[in-house]
């Protein structure tokens, strides 16, 4: 699976759009772009995925740059429960195995 | 329906003892997967369950780490003579192998173990 970089950490103020970026300049043309966040103390919790289009669901959008080499994700109105870690994960779907492979993740502190 | 869930949520236990945690994976899902996080570390794999097939033991640490599903559901993650480096959060996860969720893993609260 692609290695994914990510910034450490990130503040927003509440009520503002977070926009969390992700790059992934080694995907292959088989493999997808998962969000996945943790809020503390909790089990990570999926938010999105795409191939190359982007994609928008009721917690937030995904935009993949058209070479496929970065994506952010976007979350439209933060609030302070958003606040978690934020982690970008590439992998293959239909493989014999599909565990995830977390990185260090982007910390999201939404600021009141 | 109900999520993923796991007991117990806290176990304190002496170093050399032997645990069990325990995973309900939801309603319908074939695959299995249980993740650990160290204090401070991210998310490691540690074994894959799906369905009827070999699970993935790749990630397991050491031969002191085993884990079984039972009738295709609930699962149990066996730490032998528990050593303290094994205390982390153990998370299961658990996906379907169809329609718009295939392969979106849903993750259960975690068993929090501390070894002493």
């Amino acid at each position: 699976d692609a290695k994914t970089t990510q910034p450490t950490s990130m503040d927003c103020a509440e009520g503002r759009a977070a926009n969390l970026p992700c790059n992934h300049s080694t995907i292959s043309g088989n493999e997808y772009v998962y969000w996945y966040r943790q809020i503390h103390s909790q089990g990570p919790q999926y938010i999105i995925h795409g191939l190359k289009n982007n994609e928008t669901n009721e917690m937030a959008s995904l935009i993949i740059t058209e070479d496929r080499k970065s994506s952010t994700l976007i979350l439209p109105h933060a609030t302070l429960r958003d606040t978690a870690v934020y982690y970008c994960i590439v992998r293959a779907r239909g493989g014999a195995t599909n565990k995830l492979i977390f990185g260090t993740g982007t910390l999201l502190a939404v600021q009141p | 329906g109900a999520g993923v869930s796991q007991s117990p949520s806290n176990k304190v236990t002496e170093k050399g003892k032997d645990v069990e945690l325990r995973c309900d994976p939801i309603s319908g899902h074939t695959a299995l997967y249980w993740y650990r996080q160290s204090l401070g570390q991210g998310l490691e794999f540690l074994i894959y369950f799906q369905g009827n097939s070999a699970p993935d033991k790749s990630g397991l640490p050491s031969d002191r780490f085993s884990a079984e599903r039972t009738g295709g559901s609930v699962s149990t993650l066996t730490i032998q003579r528990t050593q303290q480096e094994d205390s982390a959060v153990y998370l299961c996860a658990s996906s379907s192998d169809r329609g718009q969720s295939q392969e979106t893993q849903y993750f259960g609260p975690g068993t929090r173990l501390l070894v002493l």
